[in-house]
């Protein structure tokens, strides 16, 4: 079956440390790769995607993520974290012939940044 | 605003009660589904619509029973639900159900079921 596993639960980080969250996925065909991020009481918003081309993904707010075939993995990166930054992550994967719009999520991580 | 709309926000119900939750799209995309989110598991699809028909059911009891009347609305039915079912229910879209999309989400209907 197809999943997604985020090894971190909770992270907690002072401002400007750097920030690295893993992301893993088994899926053998071609994929979208999302971050997503859930910030208290909001809505889960787009941090940034990989449909295809340079596996260096930028994204809002400074994020990045990079796309490793042979790993399958989509780690999430920061180098300076901000307290605003402190939410909930989300990784997904989305395979791609007919069913982009379907996500497979993995667990999320908080995390929490101290000022 | 995302431009998809979820109402109730917040909803608590009997086991015995009927309810529904209704989700608004206003971005003209072709595909919604139904997410839930329980505390401490990944979001689990439950159900996904292209072009207004049912294309996947993730085993979802029949107790949840989706309706989507048009490409814009999306609803959750609701009925003889079970404490476990609490949960927050997230409606998203997507341009359409294949190749490159993304999917847009509301903020989601907390429910509690009593």
């Amino acid at each position: 079956a197809q999943s997604v596993s985020q090894h971190n639960h909770h992270v907690i980080l002072s401002e400007a440390a750097s920030l690295e969250l893993g992301c893993n996925y088994s899926y053998g065909g071609t994929v979208n790769l999302f971050w997503y991020v859930q910030y208290p009481g909001q809505h889960l918003q787009l941090l940034l995607k990989y449909f295809s081309g340079d596996p260096l993904v930028k994204g809002i707010k400074g994020f990045e993520a990079e796309f490793i075939k042979s790993k399958f993995s989509f780690n999430l990166r920061k180098p300076s974290v901000q307290w605003s930054d402190t939410a909930e992550y989300f990784c997904a994967v989305s395979p791609f012939y007919n069913q982009g719009g379907k996500l497979i999520f993995g667990q999320g991580t908080e995390l929490s940044v101290k000022p | 605003e995302t431009g998809v709309t979820q109402t109730p926000r917040h909803l608590v119900m009997g086991m015995t009660n009927k309810k529904s939750l209704k989700c608004e799209q206003h971005l003209g995309h072709n595909a919604m589904y139904w997410y839930k989110q329980s505390a401490k598991k990944p979001l689990e699809l439950m159900f996904v619509y292209s072009l207004e028909e049912r294309v996947e059911n993730n085993s979802v009891p029949s107790r949840f029973s989706p309706e989507c009347p048009n490409s814009s609305h999306l609803f959750l039915h609701l009925h003889t639900l079970q404490p476990e079912d609490s949960a927050l229910y997230l409606c998203a879209s997507s341009q359409d159900y294949g190749g490159n999309t993304e999917a847009f989400f509301g903020q989601g209907t907390r429910l509690t079921v009593v």
